[in-house]
């Protein structure tokens, strides 16, 4: 089965200062996506994936994604207090299937 | 806006009864999935349906089932509740099998506390 790890799991930060988020998957997946989850609420998607190399920025975030390595990136740019929220990295799998990360919870403090 | 209405938002009930979450999907999304979030929880992806057919199966108890009908709307059918099984319940939908992106969309979830 595909695994997808995230981490940090738990994200504290100050206004203004950058980070990154990761995303490692188990097997070779063709797709990779990011979503973001206000508490209590739906999951938004933010990024989609699709090849080897693709980058996708929006405001203060930017999505990367290298195949060979099993990997995505979520970078915060001079993060502000509306990016807190969990953020979800999925990739998706055989027979359609998606795979999520555990989560990062980011908090943007003041 | 996703496109995916579930209802109801939120449901009440007792331990040992039996509920139906419903999720209309995107018009045009073939595929629908269900998800469970428990607090302080990930996603735990119960079951997929495409075009009305059962394609994958997660974490689903026994006393869990659903189905999609022919109008792709899809029901979740939860019974022999637990307390335990409070949580909020996702509806997603895509396009299914060939789709560009094919990413999901998710409803704005059912909230369920067994009491």
């Amino acid at each position: 089965e595909l695994k997808v790890e995230q981490n940090p799991l738990f994200l504290s930060m100050q206004e203004g200062k950058n980070y990154t988020i990761y995303c490692n998957y188990s097997t070779t997946s063709d797709r990779l996506y990011w979503y973001r989850q206000d508490p209590g609420k739906s999951l938004e998607s933010l990024f989609v994936l699709l090849s080897n190399g693709a980058v996708k920025q929006e405001g203060r975030l930017m999505a990367s994604l290298d195949t060979k390595a099993r990997l995505s990136t979520l970078h915060i740019t001079a993060a502000v207090h509306d990016l807190s929220a969990t953020y979800f990295c999925a990739v998706r799998g055989t027979g359609n299937q998606f795979y999520f990360g555990t989560g990062t919870s980011l908090t943007v403090i003041p | 806006d996703s496109g995916v209405t579930q209802t109801p938002k939120h449901l009440i009930t007792a331990t040992g009864q039996r509920v139906t979450l419903r999720c209309s999907p995107r018009s045009g999304d073939l595929s629908v999935y269900w998800y469970q979030q428990s607090l302080d929880q990930g996603l735990q992806f119960l079951i997929q349906y495409y075009n009305g057919e059962e394609r994958a199966k997660g974490n689903i108890l026994e006393r869990f089932s659903a189905q999609q009908f022919p109008d792709l709307h899809s029901e979740l059918n939860l019974s022999s509740l637990e307390l335990g099984d409070s949580a909020l319940y996702f509806c997603a939908s895509s396009q299914g099998q060939g789709a560009n992106t094919g990413e999901l969309f998710f409803g704005e979830g059912s909230r369920l506390t067994v009491l």
